[in-house]
């Protein structure tokens, strides 16, 4: 258990469905973050939030929608998705929010398939 | 704009020799840099870091170097094991900013 838990683990969707992924932390860190990791390309960070709020958007397209209700709980709010927006979904926390030497603890990762 | 790179997306070694992943970067404004390690269905894991200030840390059979004049840093495992075998990324920071990370280079270590 590494303290970031991601549900569901495996999601395939239609283009038209909508569908959320939610990620937990319990770790007491103030910062979380979503990150999409596509086939032999670095991880891209979509969005972050500290202490609740957004502090950065990573020019993500509207389709992907996160929402932060809790320091411990982040999600991402997906609609009318692309095929090529199938990929891996990790979600992270860090307690600095800055990135630093402390590291991020990731979630083990929601593999997202749009059909 | 890629601002870490991990030119090789693929390294093979035998148990016991020296495995050397690498990586380069571009801004010189980042002042920590880490090593994750990702097993096939898991998220990233920290597994060692360095500050800008320091040109080595070592833990255990993992040591990172940090060449700041060139840009470039490396993480030494030796000696290799089996259980080494995943896909490790290469990320760095600076202080005010996200953490940003390179591709990724997997790692095969044979028995």
């Amino acid at each position: 258990e590494t303290g970031v838990t991601q549900t569901p683990r495996h999601l395939v969707m239609g283009m038209t469905n909508k569908k959320s992924l939610k990620c937990e932390q319990h770790l007491g860190h103030n910062a979380m973050y979503w990150y999409k990791q596509s086939a032999k390309k670095p991880l891209e960070l979509m969005f972050v939030y500290n202490f609740k709020e957004q502090t950065e958007n990573n020019s993500v397209p509207s389709r992907f929608s996160p929402e932060c209700p809790n320091s411990s709980h982040l999600f991402l709010h997906l609609h009318t998705l692309q095929p090529e927006d199938s990929a891996l979904y990790l979600c992270a926390s860090s307690q600095d929010g800055g990135g630093g030497n402390y590291g991020y603890t990731f979630g083990s990762g929601t593999r997202l398939t749009v059909v | 704009d890629q601002q870490v790179k991990q030119n090789s997306p693929s390294l093979s070694v035998q148990e016991g020799r020296i495995s050397i992943l690498n990586c380069d970067y571009t801004n010189s404004m980042f002042d920590y840099f880490l090593w994750y390690k990702k097993y096939p269905a898991e998220g990233p894991t920290f597994l060692i870091s360095i500050s800008s200030i320091k040109d080595k840390n070592e833990d255990g059979r993992f040591t990172v170097f940090l060449n700041k004049s060139a840009k470039h840093l490396s993480l030494h495992i030796v000696p290799s094991q089996p259980g080494d075998s995943a896909v490790y990324f290469c990320a760095a920071s600076d202080n005010n900013n996200d953490m940003r990370f390179g591709a990724g280079t997997r790692l095969t270590v044979k028995p």
